[in-house]
């Protein structure tokens, strides 16, 4: 299995809603990562996990919230989010250290409304 | 300050015939560099990789070259076919930064004509 699995694959929510989203490996990967990509721009790094302790934010705010329940699991809980936060969010994973390929999810289309 | 570039937004290439696309970065702290490959609405897929203890890298119709010299790496694919068609982005590892943080280029769109 070399798969990064996110759900949902669309998301449409109010900007009052609170919704998550949610990622799975089962590859044994130790560090696992959020990106967020604007339509036609580069994805862009959220914040990293590795050995299920938060290990980089790149200045997030702090609408996006992240959640590691265990090696497998990846969690980004949304609230009060703002329409510019509209977006396509990437959850990626690898083996660990900054040496290895990451591999990604098909990501979560999200539109705030 | 833009530390990968991808100077060209799209590339268009015959089938059959090889495409090149490049990347410059001004890190040279950088020292693992990869190539993904994005169709629409679809997740970054990894493609190939290289460290920068080589100068080339090979898997089937894809190479990478690595010029540190020149700061500068290419992705090679002979023969391009028309499913190669996709926006591909170069990406580095921040080794000054803290693991996992992958610096990518703007991407070049790359179409490969029948």
């Amino acid at each position: 299995d070399t798969e990064v699995t996110q759900t949902p694959k669309h998301l449409v929510m109010g900007m009052t809603n609170k919704k998550s989203l949610k990622c799975e490996q089962h590859m044994g990967h130790r560090a696992m990562y959020w990106y967020k990509q604007k339509a036609k721009k580069p994805p862009e790094l959220m914040f990293v996990y590795s050995y299920e302790k938060l290990s980089i934010n790149e200045s997030v705010p702090s609408r996006f919230s992240p959640e590691c329940p265990n090696s497998s699991l990846l969690n980004l809980h949304l609230h009060a989010l703002q329409p510019e936060d509209s977006a396509l969010y990437l959850c990626a994973s690898s083996q660990e250290g900054y040496s290895t390929e990451a591999f990604f999810g098909q990501g979560t289309r999200l539109t705030v409304v | 300050d833009q530390q990968v570039k991808q100077n060209s937004p799209s590339l268009s290439v015959q089938e059959g015939r090889i495409s090149i696309l490049n990347c410059d970065y001004t890190n040279s702290m950088f020292d693992y560099f990869l190539w993904y490959k994005k169709y629409p609405a679809e997740g970054p897929t990894f493609l190939i990789s290289i460290s920068s203890i080589k100068d080339k890298n090979e898997d089937g119709r894809f190479t990478v070259f690595l010029n540190k010299s020149a700061k500068h790496l290419s992705l090679h694919i002979v023969p391009s076919q028309p499913g190669d068609s996709a926006v591909y982005f170069c990406a580095a590892y921040d080794y000054g930064g803290s693991q996992g943080n992958l610096i990518f280029g703007k991407g070049t769109k790359l179409s490969v004509k029948p």
